[in-house]
């Protein structure tokens, strides 16, 4: 049974556009959430994150918000660039320790 | 640089011959763990280590053995692979306890006939 769960195995957007990438999970004691991404060859780079105690954090082009009473999380890119076409993994943990579970990722593809 | 490496980059190997996949970190992170990483199921778990001498199962840990003699390394080993462990793995390490956010290396393709 898969506690985190990304139910969109692939997206495609115009360059410019908004990508929305989402995230459910199960388990009630996450509370700390986390973005990764992933390009070919290479291992899965830390995007953003997210605490329980909050519902929304930015940095930069990238925005993550938290809805902890559906438990789902989504992840804005704007305005969406080629170099953003990528698979996106989200992550749920427990702030007090350092296991992770993966949701099966998003592959995003940002067209010019 | 900050980085965990992880050898060989892809290996091909058949049914039951014992191979080792090697990780090291040069970031004296305590916390190291290995995954594997299977089309729609993202990456699971399957062995972490809290630091040296320490290691435990994560979800998927049957099948492989790690060791954690050093800070530094955490070999992954698989005593008789068989084919349903073909995968993609990646090691990945991070500073304290209390962190989440894992550093990831560059990922190993394992292949078993």
């Amino acid at each position: 049974d898969q506690q985190v769960k990304q139910n969109s195995p692939s997206l495609s957007v115009q360059e410019g556009r908004i990508s929305i990438l989402n995230c459910d999970y199960t388990n009630s004691m996450f509370d700390y959430f986390l973005w990764y991404k992933k390009y070919p060859a290479e291992g899965p780079t830390f995007l953003i994150s997210i605490s329980s105690i909050k519902d929304k954090n930015e940095d930069g082009r990238f925005t993550v918000f938290l809805n902890k009473s559906a438990k789902h999380l989504s992840l804005h890119i704007v305005p969406s660039q080629p170099g953003d076409s990528a698979v996106y993994f989200c992550a749920a943990g427990q702030a007090a320790g350092n296991k992770l579970t993966f949701g099966g990722g998003t592959r995003v593809l940002v067209k010019p | 640089e900050a980085q965990v490496t992880q050898n060989p980059r892809y290996l091909i190997t058949v049914t039951g011959k014992k191979l080792t996949v090697t990780c090291s970190q040069n970031m004296n992170h305590e916390y190291m763990s290995w995954y594997r990483q299977d089309p729609g199921l993202g990456l699971r778990q399957i062995y972490y280590s809290m630091n040296v001498e320490v290691t435990d199962k994560g979800d998927v840990p049957e099948g492989y053995k790690v060791s954690r003699k050093e800070k530094r390394n955490f070999p992954l080993i698989l005593e008789s692979p068989s084919p349903n462990q073909t995968s993609l793995y990646f090691c990945a390490s991070t500073h304290s306890r209390d962190s989440s956010e894992q550093f990831f290396g560059p990922g190993t393709r394992l292949t078993v006939l």
